[in-house]
């Protein structure tokens, strides 16, 4: 059964640097068609989408972060980290790792990790 | 601001029949499936239609999804109380390489 987890600091400084892993199991990421995804949820707001990493390692992020987000995988640890530069406050919110359903084109997150909150604050 | 864009919130009575709509463009909804998300309170979102009207298994048939040039809509028929939820629309956007998702609509059981 497919499940993800995201893990990490719930409490960053401004100009910190963010990093989020995602560890997943049920499947592999090396296998054709399979990607990982970071997403954000702002508190009150809407789903924000940061960027996915696919199973040849090609990585596609959302254009207003492209300069300080990066997202990495370990394939041997079923994981996939997040890395978010020069932390602000506005970037406070839920971190949720997600799968995209694989073997179709729809792009749709069919499993999602609980999400875990980061507060960046001073 | 979202690319898609959803009414803020929607209403129903027990057992009404209540839509939410999607707009987007060319680039998103107009050339690619739609996906539709419901998220509890305090709660990951889950999928509840992929590729525009396809529902996964374990949803009930009372969701049902549709999609029609530029727009999308979600249908919720016999409306419960446990229907009471945030839902988002998402779509891949081939100019920005991209998903993207509506802002949500919060839907409420009178």
């Amino acid at each position: 059964q497919v499940t993800l987890r995201e893990s990490g600091p719930t409490l960053v400084k401004p100009t910190q640097t963010l990093t989020l892993t995602c560890t997943f199991s049920g499947f592999s990421l090396t296998t054709s068609g399979m990607t990982v995804n970071w997403i954000r949820q702002s508190p009150g707001k809407a789903l924000e989408w940061l960027g996915l990493i696919d199973w040849d390692g090609d990585k596609k992020y959302t254009t207003s972060m492209k300069t300080r987000l990066t997202i990495s995988r370990d394939t041997s640890k079923n994981q996939v980290v997040l890395t978010l530069t020069n932390m602000d406050p506005v970037d406070t919110g839920t971190y949720y790792c997600a799968r995209i359903r694989p073997y179709d084109s729809s792009n749709a997150f069919d499993f999602w990790g609980l999400g875990t909150m980061v507060t960046v604050s001073s | 601001q979202s690319v898609l864009t959803q009414p803020p919130s929607a209403s129903g009575t027990p057992g009404q029949r209540v839509t939410i709509s999607c707009s987007g463009s060319s680039s998103n909804i107009g050339s690619n499936t739609v996906n539709w998300y419901q998220q509890f309170p305090g709660t990951a979102p889950k999928l509840l239609i992929y590729s525009s009207n396809q529902r996964p298994s374990g949803v009930p048939d009372r969701f049902s999804g549709s999609r029609s040039g530029t727009s999308a809509s979600l249908a919720l028929s016999g409306l419960r109380s446990e229907d009471e939820a945030d839902y988002y629309c998402g779509a891949w956007d081939d100019n920005l390489n991209g998903v993207i998702f509506g802002g949500g609509t919060k839907l409420t059981v009178l």
